[in-house]
C-alpha cells in the first residue's frame, strides 16, 4: 500500500520568502508528526496532530513556523520569512494511533539561500 | 541539551560479523526506545523497539538490549549483511509508542563484503 508522501522533495528558496511543505499520511492514520533534521543532527520533533484534538506545537522553534491538518488527512507545514538556519530536511510521519509505530515519508530538503 | 546520544558517527564491520550500535540517554523518564534505519533519500524506517520493562528484545538478526541503570541501549545485528549499510537512529519517548520521539544523531554503518 501507499506510504507517507511528501512534496516537494526539494525546495530552494531565498531568505525572507515563505514556503509550504506538504505531507500526505498513510490512509486511515489518525496521528501525524513533523520532524526536521539539520545537517549532522538527529531528528527534532516539531509538531503532532492526533484526530480532532488540538495539535501539540511544543517543538516549533519560532512563531514563523505553523502547521495545519485539513480534514484529518493532508498536512501543510508553513515557514514564513525563511532564514538560513531553517535549511534542513523536513520529515513527516504518521501512525494509526499515538501508541503505534510512526512511519516516515522521504522528507523535503529545504535550502534557504 | 542532547537527551539521546549516539557517540559513534560511523562504524565499519565485515560482512558476516556482528555489528553493535550504541546509544545513551539522560532522561530517566524515557520508558520506550526504538531503532530506526535510514537509507539515503528515504525516510527512516522502524526496525525494533523495547519497553523499559524488558532488557532484551529480539527480531531475527536484530536484538536490542536495554540497561536502565546505565541509561544505555544497544542494537546488535548478526550476521551483518551488505544491505544493512545505512544510518541507524535510536529514539526514545516517555509515553509508550507515542508522540515526541527524541532522536540521537545517528550512526552510519558500513558493511564491507
Amino acid at each position: 500500500g501507499a506510504g507517507v508522501s511528501q512534496s516537494p522533495s526539494n525546495k530552494v528558496t531565498e531568505k525572507g520568502k515563505d514556503v509550504e511543505l506538504r505531507c500526505d499520511p498513510i490512509s486511515g492514520h489518525t496521528a501525524l508528526y513533523w520532524y526536521r533534521q539539520s545537517l549532522g543532527q538527529g531528528l527534532e520533533f516539531l509538531i503532532y496532530f492526533q484526530g480532532n484534538s488540538a495539535p501539540d506545537k511544543s517543538g516549533l522553534p519560532s512563531d514563523r513556523f505553523s502547521a495545519e491538518r485539513t480534514g484529518g488527512s493532508v498536512s501543510t507545514l508553513t515557514i514564513q520569512r525563511t532564514q538560513q538556519e531553517d535549511s534542513a530536511v523536513y520529515l513527516c510521519a504518521s501512525s494509526s494511533g499515538l501508541s503505534d509505530t510512526q512511519y516516515f515519508g522521504p522528507g523535503t530538503r529545504l535550502t534557504v539561500l | 541539551d542532547q537527551q539521546v546520544k549516539q557517540n559513534s558517527p560511523s562504524l565499519s564491520v565485515q560482512e558476516g560479523r556482528i555489528s553493535i550500535l550504541n546509544c545513551d540517554y539522560t532522561n530517566s523518564m524515557f520508558d520506550y526506545f526504538l531503532w530506526y534505519k535510514k537509507y539515503p533519500a528515504e525516510g527512516p524506517t522502524f526496525l525494533i523497539s523495547i519497553s523499559s520493562i524488558k532488557d532484551k528484545n529480539e527480531d531475527g538478526r536484530f536484538t536490542v538490549f536495554l540497561n536502565k541503570s546505565a541509561k544505555h541501549l544497544s542494537l546488535h545485528i548478526v550476521p551483518s549483511q551488505p544491505g544493512d549499510s545505512a544510518v541507524y537512529f535510536c529514539a526514545a519517548s516517555d509515553v509508550q509508542g507515542a508522540q515526541k520521539l527524541v532522536f540521537g544523531q545517528g550512526t552510519r554503518l558500513t558493511i564491507n563484503p
